[in-house]
């Protein structure tokens, strides 16, 4: 199956700082990424759907000032959560599918622990 | 909008028992509908998939079926073992105007599989 890296798979933050947060597709081209939030055993909420070189789309109730997406290339997203608070601490894991072709499969990344103190 | 709900929420069985994970699913568009496994501090990982133009897919222990009719789709797990258990996650896949879609989940069920 193809392979996403996401990095880093942990950091830890002050509040108030800002983190960036990598995704890449190591071995296909990937038009569209998603990043998602998870809380301690929670399900999967999607915070934006990533479009390389457009604007993200952003689910409702997501700060897209707060969680900027960018999507450069065909193989790199990344997510910067700004001005980071406690309340941002999560697991984020993002997933990248090849969007050339119907119905393909989503691969996802192994995650990032954010922790903010 | 788009809900996709899982039962049970936690499953325990016995080593070489079956495990069956049912989900129900609200948009009749839906046309695709992954699993996907969860360890501890891991990302999801898919292990069986299935499309709306077949009614069941297998993959060794693993097997998926769907019910298009009815919008249910249900993962079994034969012969159990404990590393069988996480967090497994159902989805389905809906598509919007602009031609991509997105992956709506189920709550997840946690499978504990005893020795």
């Amino acid at each position: 199956g193809a392979v996403v890296s996401q990095h880093p798979s942990w950091v830890i933050c002050k509040s108030g700082t800002s983190v960036k947060i990598e995704c890449r597709s190591l071995d296909f081209q990937a038009t569209t990424m998603f990043w998602y939030r998870q809380f301690p055993k929670q399900s999967l909420m999607l915070m934006a759907t990533s479009n390389e070189g457009s604007k993200a789309t952003y689910e409702q109730g997501v700060e897209k000032d707060k969680f900027l997406i960018n999507h450069a290339s065909l193989t790199l997203s990344t997510l910067t959560v700004t001005s980071a608070h406690p309340e941002d601490s999560s697991f984020y894991i993002c997933s990248a599918r090849n969007q050339g072709r119907r119905n393909t499969e989503a691969f996802f990344g192994q995650g990032t622990r954010l922790t903010v103190v | 909008g788009e809900n996709v709900e899982q039962h049970p929420s936690t499953l325990s069985v016995q080593e070489g028992d079956s495990a069956v994970i049912k989900c129900t699913y609200s948009d009749s568009a839906s046309n695709y509908f992954p699993w996907y496994k969860q360890e501890l501090g891991k990302g999801p990982q898919l292990i069986i998939d299935i499309r709306s133009n077949v009614g069941e897919k297998k993959d060794q222990r693993i097997a998926v079926t769907l019910n298009k009719t009815a919008k249910h789709f249900s993962l079994h797990i034969t012969e159990t073992q404990p590393e069988d258990s996480a967090v497994y996650f159902c989805a389905a896949s809906i598509w919007f105007s602009g031609g991509y879609n997105k992956l709506i989940f189920g709550a997840g069920t946690r499978l504990a599989v005893h020795p």
